[in-house]
């Protein structure tokens, strides 16, 4: 049974340059969430998809986008970079199921460390 | 609104002692609360979690919690301390009617042999 999983491992952009992460979720889960780690930090809330939807947004600015697909895989886009941008992002993956019940354990990918210079 | 505080950056204790982190949480609803934990270069692996119930709640790798309502408290212990559980430890919280977990800061735990 696969567990979350992302791509790519790492990555180094320069600013202003845009970005795509990828996210498989676990086999069964039809959610998932986005989360951004900096260094010496706990993982911030980006956004949450469900039904090919954004569910919930944290306080993150609209340079940050995200998509997923019928197959519940998703994306995060990142547009014009920023060096403060520079970090772990952690795919995370949860079951909401077609009765809408959210289960609120979330089981984390390896995450994409991104370095933006 | 939800929030985290982990007392504590840095832990360190000796192999075979009590493992003690402290976590105590803010939350205008019922929460519901997790313990995770990260080794270097890698994703968050979950340890345990309380949404409903048992108070005490056991663990893998040996780990429980105890959900305090009075204290606000949900602090992580392990009986004794293996020089494998070295690494970066995170509660987060999270409610009905969000979807979104509030991570703390961490706790990097040091086994000493």
């Amino acid at each position: 049974d696969a567990g979350v999983t992302q791509s790519p491992t790492h990555l180094i952009k320069t600013r202003g340059q845009q970005v795509t992460l990828r996210c498989s979720p676990k086999s069964g889960h039809d959610t998932v969430s986005w989360y951004q780690q900096a260094l010496g930090q706990g993982p911030q809330f980006i956004f949450q998809y469900y039904e090919e939807e954004e569910r919930q947004r944290g306080n993150f600015p609209d340079r940050f986008s995200g998509h997923q697909f019928p197959n519940y895989s998703s994306e995060l886009n990142v547009n014009a970079l920023l060096l403060g941008d520079s970090a772990l992002y952690l795919c995370a993956s949860s079951s909401t199921g077609l009765a809408g019940v959210y289960s609120y354990e979330q089981y984390f990918g390896p995450g994409t460390r991104l370095t933006v210079t | 609104a939800q929030s985290v505080t982990q007392l504590g950056s840095h832990v360190s204790v000796s192999e075979g002692a009590l493992v003690l982190l402290r976590c105590n949480y803010s939350s205008s609803v019922p929460p519901y609360l997790f313990w995770y934990v990260q080794y270097p270069n890698q994703g968050l692996q979950l340890l345990l979690k309380y949404t409903t119930g048992a108070t005490l709640v056991k663990g893998i790798n040996g780990f429980e919690a105890e959900f305090k309502k009075s204290e606000t408290s949900f602090h992580l212990t392990k009986p004794s301390a293996h020089m494998s559980d070295a690494a970066e430890y995170f509660c987060a919280v999270s409610a009905s009617g969000t979807y979104k977990y509030i991570f703390g800061t961490g706790t990097r735990l040091k086994v000493l042999a």
